[in-house]
C-alpha cells in the first residue's frame, strides 16, 4: 500500500499570501489530521477530518482552514500568511479516526517558509 | 488547557546505556500513543496503551501507562545508534483530540 503523500514538499511564500497544501491518505483511511511542527512549539494539532466533516479542531486562528473530499483526500489552507506560520505541516491518516483510537500514519510533510 | 509534558527534552547516552523518557498529562487520558521521529523524517507510530497500568514490550523498548492514566514512560535497554531520534508521546482525552508531548531528543554516542 502506498503511504500518505503530501504536496508540495517545499514551499516559499511571502507575508500576506495564502497557501494550499494537499494530502492523500492511505487507501481506505477515512480520517485525515493535520499538524504543525515547529522547533519551539513541537507538534500541534490543527484539525481532523472524517468523512468530509471536520470532527476536531485545535487552537489555531481562523486563517487556518481545511476540507476533505469524498475520496478522503484533504487540503489545508492558510490565508494572510505570517512569518510565524513557517513550519513543517504534517498530515496523518488513520483507518477510522480519533474516536476509535487508531494509530496515525504520517506523511513526509510540507516545509513552508514565509518570508 | 490540555497539556502533555515530556522530560527530559534532550538526552545524550553512550551506546549500550539505557534511556527513559517520561510523559505527564494534566488530565486523565483515554489512551496514549508513542511515536519516533528520525532526524529529517516524520513521526512513526510505535505503540498504543489503553489500560490503566498497562505494560508493553517491543524488543528492547518497554512502554508503561500509569495507574491513573495521566503518565507514561518509554524505556530503551542497551541503546544502539539506530535508536537516535525524537520520541513523542501523544495522549487522547475525552474530547478525542490528540495532544503530542514536547518530545525527547535522543542522541546515542558510539
Amino acid at each position: 500500500k502506498a503511504g500518505v503523500t503530501q504536496t508540495p514538499r517545499y514551499l516559499i511564500k511571502t507575508r500576506g499570501q495564502q497557501v494550499t497544501l494537499s494530502c492523500s491518505p492511505i487507501s481506505g483511511h477515512r480520517s485525515v489530521s493535520w499538524y504543525q511542527q515547529t522547533p519551539g512549539q513541537g507538534l500541534q494539532f490543527l484539525f481532523e477530518y472524517f468523512s468530509e466533516t471536520q470532527r476536531n479542531k485545535g487552537n489555531f486562528p481562523g486563517r487556518f482552514s481545511g476540507r476533505q473530499f469524498s475520496n478522503s483526500r484533504s487540503e489545508m489552507n492558510v490565508s494572510t500568511l505570517e512569518l510565524g506560520d513557517s513550519a513543517l505541516y504534517l498530515c496523518a491518516s488513520s483507518l477510522a479516526g480519533a474516536s476509535l483510537r487508531d494509530e496515525q500514519f504520517f506523511g513526509p510533510g510540507t516545509r513552508l517558509t514565509v518570508l | 488547557g490540555q497539556q502533555v509534558m515530556q522530560i527530559p527534552q534532550y538526552q545524550h547516552v553512550q551506546e549500550g546505556e539505557d534511556f527513559t523518557t517520561y510523559c505527564n498529562s494534566s488530565t486523565t487520558l483515554s489512551n496514549i500513543q508513542w511515536y519516533k521521529q528520525r532526524p529529517g523524517g516524520h513521526p512513526v507510530f510505535l505503540i498504543q496503551l489503553v489500560k490503566s497500568g498497562e505494560v508493553k514490550k517491543q524488543k528492547r523498548l518497554t512502554f508503561q501507562f500509569g495507574e491513573a492514566k495521566k503518565n507514561s514512560s518509554l524505556h530503551i535497554t542497551a541503546t544502539q545508534t539506530t535508536d537516535v531520534g525524537t520520541y513523542f508521546c501523544a495522549g487522547r482525552t475525552g474530547a478525542n483530540n490528540l495532544f503530542f508531548g514536547t518530545g525527547t531528543r535522543l542522541t546515542v554516542i558510539p
